[in-house]
């Protein structure tokens, strides 16, 4: 099982370009979510979604989109990346919500924006 | 909004002392997750705790939710150089999703 794939790895954007960060899981999770991880601040829920269909703001939802037109898809949209969305990107699964298995996180995406 | 403390942020030890993180809720939890991000990883999930003054192990790791479910534990017997990483706590307010704590990052000198 690939469990969570995230892509691309490493991305430099320039200021007011965007680009879409792709997660695909192939564990048949319904709940999805996008966290970014800042140095030293933990991990900030971004949105998450609860099947496909239906999405829902986290913690710092502000400069962000997502959809979720399958169960086993969710791309994060930057729209006019700006320095303060420099990060690493996680995206995570799970079975149920707040179940005994956890979340399975992706290997991330870090992203500049300069 | 729910917040999750953790202390310490750093932790340095010599191989084969102990360890312990601790961690704090603003908000009494269904369940507390506990996870461990090595250097340049990702976090990966290590164990949940759902009751009232629960403590489970694993191996050298002891994990503790307390009594009023607002505050949990890990404690690291005899460390060792594979325990390097960044440990964190991540609460779940009964909404499902998880409130992470900032994380303790553990350097172990051989």
């Amino acid at each position: 099982n690939a469990g969570v794939t995230q892509t691309p790895k490493f991305r430099i954007l320039k200021i007011g370009q965007s680009m879409t960060l792709q997660c695909a899981q192939d564990m048949n999770h319904n709940y999805m979510y996008w966290y970014r991880q800042d140095p030293g601040m933990g991990l900030k829920l971004i949105y998450y979604s609860v099947g496909a269909g239906i999405t829902d703001k986290g913690e710092v939802p502000n400069g962000y989109n997502v959809s979720r037109s399958t169960t086993e898809y969710f791309p994060l949209r930057l729209e006019l990346a700006a320095p303060s969305q420099t990060s690493v990107y996680f995206c995570a699964s799970s079975a149920t919500l707040g179940g005994p298995s956890g979340y399975t996180f992706g290997s991330g995406t870090r992203l500049t924006v300069v | 909004g729910q917040q999750v403390m953790q202390i310490p942020q750093y932790q340095h030890v010599q191989e084969g002392e102990d360890f312990t993180t601790y961690c704090n809720s603003s908000t009494t939890l269904s369940n507390i997750q506990w996870y461990k991000q090595r250097p340049g990883g990702h976090p990966v999930f290590l164990i949940q705790l759902v009751k009232s003054g629960e403590v489970k192990k694993q191996k050298r790791l002891t994990f503790q939710f307390g009594e009023a479910k607002k505050n949990s534990s890990l404690h690291i017997t005899a460390t060792q150089t594979t325990d390097v990483g960044t440990y964190f706590c991540a609460g779940d307010n009964q909404g499902g999703k998880l409130i992470f704590g900032q994380g303790t990052e553990l350097s172990v000198k051989p």
